[in-house]
């Protein structure tokens, strides 16, 4: 079963760093482009980064390039997402999902992410 | 570039709920639809713009035209209230949302 299990969210101050894990199970996680979405409290999802397989195509949203970075651990079976200068605005539950370039050209798995509330 | 889709939509149990998202990436690349219920993950509904993946119920369909997409549900059961994201890409590998649309069962 395939399994993508968030952690590293919580409540942080305006200016913190924070790195958000994703562990992948059941898949060969390393043959499997990752995505990382957040939807703020009451709004709509919004697309972070993606990252393929070997690390080699990063990409990001546009309006979030220069304070998220997006890597993995293929060892580990491990996503991460670093996050700095932390705003109010960064405030959302974030989820990894995974990217199936096979059938559904799409986000095919989500974990149930995690919540991340910066607040002083 | 935005993927439009409207705030709401209301049926009632039975019948055919239609769920339009329209933005210029659409003519050149695939759509995606994805159910969210409260307090739970996104679910893959339709994939490249009229496929179901398997365990979605049959009355979940999709369509396109020009540079607008439709998700319909023919016979909208209550469970199916929830709220609907359709997703595509700008580029080949920058990908955006719609706003998403609430689906109200009345």
């Amino acid at each position: 079963e395939v399994q993508l299990v968030e952690s590293g969210g919580g409540l942080v101050k305006p200016g913190d760093s924070l790195r958000l894990s994703c562990a992948a199970s059941g898949f060969t996680f390393s043959s499997y482009t990752m995505n990382w979405v957040r939807q703020a409290p009451g709004k709509g999802l919004e697309w972070v980064a993606s990252i393929s397989t070997s690390s080699t195509y990063i990409y990001y949203a546009d309006s979030l390039k220069g304070r998220f970075t997006v890597s993995r651990d293929n060892a580990k079976n491990s996503l991460y997402l670093q996050v700095t200068s932390l705003r109010a605005e960064d405030t959302a539950v974030y989820y990894c999902a995974r990217f199936d370039q096979l059938i559904t050209v799409a986000l095919d798995y989500w974990g149930q992410g995690t919540l991340v509330t910066v607040s002083s | 570039s935005e993927l439009t889709q409207p705030p709401s939509v209301s049926v009632s149990p039975g019948q055919t709920a239609r769920i339009t998202c329209s933005g210029h990436p659409l003519p050149n690349h695939y759509a995606y639809w994805y159910q969210q219920k409260p307090g739970q993950a996104p679910v893959l509904v339709i994939y490249k713009d009229s496929e179901r993946p398997s365990g979605i119920p049959e009355r979940f369909s999709g369509s396109t035209s020009g540079t607008a997409v439709t998700l319909t549900i023919t016979g909208v059961q209550p469970e199916d209230e929830a709220d609907y994201y359709c997703h595509s890409t700008d580029s080949s590998d920058i990908w955006v949302f719609g706003g998403g649309t609430k689906l109200a069962v009345l």
